[in-house]
Parts: structure tokens; C-alpha cells; sequence
């Protein structure tokens, strides 16, 4: 295992809600990103954070937002949710300065009905 | 934004036989990552390649990085039924990670 969870498991919401999906990483790691895996497909990265800041964005609107705390810890909140957001959210925690190595977490199940 | 092609998108072999995928990017990329994706998993990396002309091995599993530095392959060698999943390559630039679309290995025993 890599060390690094989130939460929940599996979430099931309806569109237009929002939602907010966890993340704790890996002791020493001080930086997370996070993905959206469709199923059948490669993830798609939506941001990194770095020292509690937004430091690289993929292709996705403003309502995909993270925050990322002084524990390392971080949430990704999605607003306003639409069917299309159905899909696997990982996280991935690895260390600024060392290989572009990433540890993924089991990742969040998403569904929007 | 950057973009790498993963072929083939599936494929399936018997036990024993090599598998090979490709990545293939039509600009040079400053490095190159391989992850693993076994069913109902999360990626798990595998190695990462900087070098033009780079081969490093892992048991079954050659790496190689093109010497343009526009493509790269994993080669596994014997395949075994543990090898099944989905393997991704992927680059990092300009503080984006970037994952192929994967090629998805079915080994029958």
C-alpha cells in the first residue's frame, strides 16, 4: 500500500449538488495532485497544490476546486455536479525535488445521477 | 496542451508470450513515467526515464526512451497472468501531468 487514503469510498449525488472528496498523503510528501479517471481511460489531471497553493491546473472549469492544509492533507470540491462528472477521483501524493514519482490513493467512485 | 498516443489499446496474449506497448509524442518530452493499473486498482509506478536512448530493466519489463526522446516502450518478457492491468505512460511539464490513454494487457493462462 502507498500510504495514501481518501474518502469516501463511493459517493452517490445528484446533479447541481455539490461535493467534497479527501485526501491524506503520504508521510513527507508535500505535494498532492488530483485526477479524474473516466472509466476506460487514462487520468486526467485537474490541479496540483504545493505548499497550500494551486501550482499547475489541467483542462477543467472553476467549479473543481481544491484546497490542500499544512498536514498535507487535501479536499477536492466540485460544484454544481453534471452527469459527466461520473467517474474515478484519485489522488496522488509525491515529494517537490525528488523523481516525478507519484503514490496514488484507491481513489473516490463517483456518481452523478 | 501536451499530448502522448499509447498504442496498442488492447491487447491479448497467451502465457509465456512478450507484450509490448509504445508511447509516441510529437514533441520531445523531458521525461517519461510508467505506471500500472491492475482491474479495479490504482496506478502504480512503475519507473521513470530521462535520458535519450534509456533502457532499464526490472526483472520481465525493458524501458526504453526514444533517442529523439519522442516515444518510449515497456517490453515484458514471458508475460505471466500477474502482469494483467492497464499500463499508462506519462509526462510532467510545466507542472501538469499528463497520462496516456493505456494499453490494456489480458494474459490467458
Amino acid at each position: 500500500e502507498t500510504g495514501v487514503t481518501q474518502s469516501p469510498t463511493h459517493l452517490i449525488k445528484t446533479r447541481g449538488q455539490q461535493v467534497t472528496l479527501r485526501c491524506s498523503s503520504q508521510s513527507g510528501h508535500n505535494t498532492v495532485s488530483w485526477y479524474q479517471q473516466a472509466l476506460g481511460q487514462g487520468p486526467q489531471f485537474i490541479f496540483q497544490y504545493y505548499r497550500e497553493e494551486e501550482n499547475g491546473r489541467g483542462n477543467f472549469p472553476p467549479r473543481f476546486s481544491g484546497l490542500q492544509f499544512p498536514n498535507y492533507s487535501s479536499e477536492l470540491n466540485v460544484n454544481a455536479l453534471e452527469l459527466d462528472d461520473s467517474a474515478l477521483y484519485l489522488c496522488a501524493s509525491s515529494r517537490r525535488g525528488s523523481s516525478n514519482e507519484q503514490f496514488f490513493g484507491p481513489g473516490t467512485r463517483l456518481t452523478v445521477l | 496542451g501536451q499530448q502522448v498516443m499509447q498504442i496498442p489499446q488492447y491487447q491479448h496474449v497467451q502465457e509465456g508470450e512478450d507484450f509490448t506497448t509504445y508511447c509516441n509524442s510529437s514533441t520531445t518530452l523531458s521525461n517519461i513515467q510508467w505506471y500500472k493499473q491492475r482491474p479495479g486498482g490504482h496506478p502504480v509506478f512503475l519507473i521513470q526515464l530521462v535520458k535519450s536512448g534509456e533502457v532499464k530493466k526490472q526483472k520481465r519489463l525493458t524501458f526504453q526512451f526514444g533517442e529523439a526522446k519522442k516515444n518510449s516502450s515497456l517490453h515484458i518478457t514471458a508475460t505471466q497472468t500477474t502482469d494483467v492491468g492497464t499500463y499508462f505512460c506519462s509526462l510532467y511539464n510545466f507542472n501538469k501531468f499528463y497520462f496516456g490513454s493505456g494499453t490494456k494487457l489480458n494474459v490467458k493462462p
